[in-house]
């Protein structure tokens, strides 16, 4: 059972290139998330999946996009990287859903890198 | 909108000396909180969780959390720390019965311990 996985664990882009960060769950969990992890600020939330199909935007969600693929990937892209968002990413799971709350599961976190 | 402060950014202890993190959050009606712990370069692991119920909560690895509502609080302590335990801690709310809508974080409390 690995729980959450994500990939890369490193990635170095230079400004205005894309990418796409994944992440997969094996949990059965309906609730997916991203955040951002940036110094002395915590986690913010990016955007988050409460089910497969659906996406919502969290506290920080310009610059990103999301994809729900099926109910185990929750993917996040980047379109046009800029410095700022130099972070490390974490991806979490949780088997709540829309009215019920539960705990998340962390990946183990990608850390971005933009020149 | 909720919140969490975590006051201290860090605090350095002792080994074998009790440990008490603070964190207070700001929300409407009844939380649900966790507290997770960062070990350098990891993800997230949570360490213990309150929904509902004894309001002193019991965690992993010897760790303790008392919820109280008049102080909005929900403090964690342990009573004797390890080297092991060097981290960086963070407090969290979601809404209770509101489903997957993500936490919010406090920024963190870096853990140093002392030999």
């Amino acid at each position: 059972n690995a729980g959450v996985t994500q990939t890369p664990k490193f990635q170095v882009l230079k400004t205005g290139q894309s990418m796409t960060l994944q992440c997969a769950q094996d949990m059965n969990h309906n609730s997916m998330y991203w955040y951002r992890q940036d110094p002395g600020m915590g986690l913010r939330l990016i955007y988050y999946s409460a089910s497969e199909g659906t996406t919502d935007k969290g506290e920080v969600p310009n610059g990103y996009n999301v994809s729900r693929l099926n109910k185990r990937e929750f993917s996040l892209r980047l379109e046009s990287a800029a410095p700022s968002q130099t972070s490390v990413y974490f991806c979490a799971s949780s088997s709540g859903t829309w009215g019920f709350t539960d705990t998340q599961y962390f990946g183990p976190g990608t850390r971005l890198t933009v020149l | 909108a909720q919140s969490v402060t975590q006051p201290d950014i860090h605090i350095t202890v002792s080994e074998g000396a009790s440990l008490e993190l603070r964190c207070n959050y700001s929300y409407g009606a009844t939380p649900y909180l966790f507290w997770y712990v960062q070990s350098p370069g990891q993800g997230l692991q949570l360490l213990l969780k309150y929904f509902s119920g004894d309001t002193l909560v019991q965690g992993i690895k010897g760790f303790e959390a008392e919820f109280k509502r008049s102080q909005s609080s929900f403090n964690l302590r342990k009573p004797s720390v390890h080297w092991s335990d060097a981290a960086e801690y963070f407090c969290a709310v979601g809404r209770a019965g509101g489903g997957a809508d993500g936490l919010t974080f406090g920024k963190g409390t870096h853990l140093i311990i002392q030999p």
